[in-house]
């Protein structure tokens, strides 16, 4: 079983540069997700959606877009990365708000 | 807005010790499910354990387990019999049901020593 399928596994960038993180799920869960983690925060939530064609935004969703055309896909688009976008990104997506999260194995990204 | 708090951000436990991760949360909903996850170097997120608010039953999965205090709004995860692939950053997260967001708090790296 695929699980939560998180593209690339490792991004460098140039500031400036727009790039997609890809994010998909074969369990037909409604629920996804995109955190980022950064030392001493946690993770962050930076847009989440509760089915197709919904979306809504996180804590932290300034820079970023997302779009959800199917329940299965939920990429992450950085339209011009900075410095500040360095960080690790998790996907994540849950079957219902009351049952476990399944993450991605996450992408480290950088922007220099 | 709903807030997680682990005011630890390190902890070390000597191998088949006993060691309590401190977790408390904030939110006026009644409806609410808690979590923990566990963080190993290879960085995957794996659950640990889960409780709902409305039981008043600790969760229990092997050799961890969860002190709930609902009126504290306190959510500790126990770890017995300590082992060396305990060592990881643990998160403990909440979310209600009256929206989709998951929160988690900042983590706490935990150590084991042999």
């Amino acid at each position: 079983n695929a699980g939560v399928t998180q593209t690339p596994k490792f991004q460098v960038l140039k500031t400036g540069q727009s790039m997609t993180l890809q994010c998909a799920q074969d369990m037909n869960h409604e629920y996804m997700s995109w955190y980022r983690q950064d030392p001493g925060m946690g993770l962050r939530l930076i847009h989440y959606s509760v089915g197709a064609g919904i979306t809504d935004q996180g804590e932290v969703p300034n820079g970023y877009n997302v779009s959800r055309s199917t329940t299965e896909d939920f990429p992450l688009r950085l339209l011009s990365a900075a410095p500040s976008q360095t960080s690790v990104y998790f996907c994540a997506s849950m079957r219902t708000l009351n049952t476990e999260a399944f993450f991605g194995q996450g992408t480290r990204l950088t922007v220099v | 807005a709903q807030t997680v708090t682990q005011s630890q951000p390190e902890m070390s436990v000597q191998e088949a010790e006993t060691v309590t991760l401190s977790c408390t949360y904030d939110t006026s909903e009644s409806d609410y499910y808690l979590f923990w996850y566990k963080q190993p170097p290879s960085r995957q997120m794996i659950l640990v354990i889960r409780q709902e608010a409305y039981k008043q039953q600790n969760a229990t999965e092997n050799r961890f387990s969860v002190n709930f205090q609902k009126a504290a709004k306190s959510f500790s995860l126990k770890i017995s019999d300590s082992q060396l692939g305990d060592a990881a950053m643990y998160f403990c997260a909440f979310h209600t049901g009256a929206n989709s967001k998951l929160t988690f708090g900042k983590g706490i790296t935990l150590s084991v020593r042999p």
